[in-house]
């Protein structure tokens, strides 16, 4: 079965340093892979979404992230965090069922708290 | 462009009682999935619809139910209430589908449904 593991739920950083969030999935094909956002009491925005091309993505708010095949992770990445960053992070594949788009698996998230 | 707008933003229900949220999409997307979310369970995917199809369908139980109307906007009931469905009800609208091609889902804020 397909599934989504992010290996860490509690992160803490320090402002200013560097950031990596783990996701590994389970597909048999090439999966659509997202990283989404949550802010306390708050819906999930898209970070950034890999589809095919070119492995290294790039997303909103200074966020990348890099698909690698192999290992059959998502990492997302950040080289400097800033104090507004503090939320959860949600790794997901998107399904592709022949005409229908399928529906997403979730990690169950990175909660990142970030020290000043 | 507004975005995904749910109403309302709490309830309160009782159980053996049934509630209905709504969902209203971005303008110009046509299909429409529902998630729940859960600190134990996390992002649990439960229907999607698309031009007023049900296209797809997570593994809940009946008393889960959902529709979607001509102008996309969308409904979901369930039926006689129990303490485990105390959770956060997330919509998700997208152009084609859930998760795949260029139509990345854009999440509401939620509807977060207590049950006693």
């Amino acid at each position: 079965a397909q599934s989504v593991t992010q290996p860490d739920i509690h992160i803490t950083v320090s402002e200013g340093a560097s950031l990596e969030l783990r996701c590994n999935y389970s597909y048999g094909a090439t999966p659509y892979l997202f990283w989404y956002v949550q802010s306390p009491g708050q819906g999930l925005q898209l970070l950034l979404k890999y589809f095919s091309g070119d492995t290294l993505v790039q997303g909103i708010k200074g966020f990348e992230a890099e698909f690698k095949r192999s290992q059959s992770s998502f990492n997302l990445r950040k080289p400097s965090v800033h104090w507004s960053d503090a939320a959860e992070y949600f790794c997901a594949v998107g399904l592709n069922y022949g005409g229908s788009q399928g529906n997403l698996i979730f990690g169950k998230g990175t909660k990142l708290s970030v020290k000043p | 462009k507004a975005g995904v707008t749910q109403t309302p933003r709490y309830l309160i229900k009782t159980r053996g009682q049934q509630v209905t949220l709504s969902c209203s999409p971005i303008s110009g997307h046509r299909s429409v999935s529902w998630y729940q979310q859960t600190p134990g369970q996390g992002l649990q995917f439960l229907f999607e619809y698309f031009s007023e199809t049900q296209r797809n369908k997570g593994n809940f139980p009946g008393r889960f139910s959902g529709r979607q109307f001509s102008n996309s906007r969308s409904e979901m009931n369930v039926s006689t209430l129990e303490l485990g469905d105390s959770a956060l009800y997330l919509c998700a609208s997208s152009l084609m589908g859930t998760g795949g091609g260029n139509s990345p889902l854009h999440f509401g804020n939620g509807t977060r449904l207590t049950v006693t």
